[in-house]
């Protein structure tokens, strides 16, 4: 089975911290991706990454970085947290070129 | 780019009914459909997908219909059970890295 694991179940940061969330797979999946979950909004895409040290930018990425220096390693850096940025942060992967999308069990993060 | 709208927003059903889940899309290129199920505390967790070269898919209790034409979709539970109670999404997508996702139907079903 497919094992997308993130770092911290619970987060909380004060304004102005840099904040980092990490996710780590373990299937050898090409493609990896950064959602942020609000009620009443779905999923909405911040940064995906198809290989290594390669990002694109996806519906939301005001306020967000990414890093991607190991296959199996996807990061999102919130460069400056800030209240709006309290979310639940969902990260997923999937094989290059196929589908679907395996999700981890998220990261809900307060900015205070 | 896509838009997928889902509903309803909330759905109670008796244990033992059947419950229906719609969506709709609006770029005629997607050619992607699955559905999620996320429960209390857990990610989204894929229960069934379909492509668009294909009109129905069944697995068990759960099937998925398309509709091309009309660009809507729908989930089907049948016989449901107090463990389906879970948030359903849906989502489209022309390739993998341009999915989009609707905005989530909380299913109770009550025993």
């Amino acid at each position: 089975d497919v094992k997308v694991t993130q770092s911290s179940r619970y987060l909380v940061k004060r304004t102005g911290e840099k904040v980092f969330l990490e996710c780590v797979q373990d299937m050898d999946h090409e493609n990896m991706f950064w959602y942020r979950q609000d009620p009443g909004l779905g999923l909405r895409l911040i940064y995906f990454s198809y290989d290594v040290k390669m990002k694109e930018k996806g519906d939301i990425p005001e306020g967000y970085s990414v890093s991607r220096e190991k296959k199996e390693r996807f990061s999102l850096i919130l460069e400056s947290a800030s209240t709006n940025q309290t979310s639940m942060y969902l990260c997923a992967s999937s094989k290059g070129g196929e589908q679907p999308q395996h999700f981890g069990d998220g990261t809900r993060l307060s900015i205070l | 780019g896509e838009n997928v709208e889902q509903h309803p927003s909330t759905l109670s059903v008796q244990e033992g009914d059947s419950a229906v889940i719609k969506c709709t899309y609006s770029d005629s290129a997607s050619n992607y459909f699955p559905w999620y199920k996320q429960e209390l505390g857990k990610g989204p967790q894929l229960i069934i997908d379909i492509r668009s070269n294909v009109g129905e898919k069944k697995d068990q209790r759960i099937a998925v219909t398309l509709n091309k034409t009309a660009k809507h979709f729908s989930l089907h539970i049948t016989e449901t059970q107090p463990e389906d109670s879970a948030v359903y999404f849906c989502a489209a997508s022309i390739n993998n890295n341009d999915m989009r996702f609707g905005a989530g139907t909380r299913l109770t079903v009550k025993p």
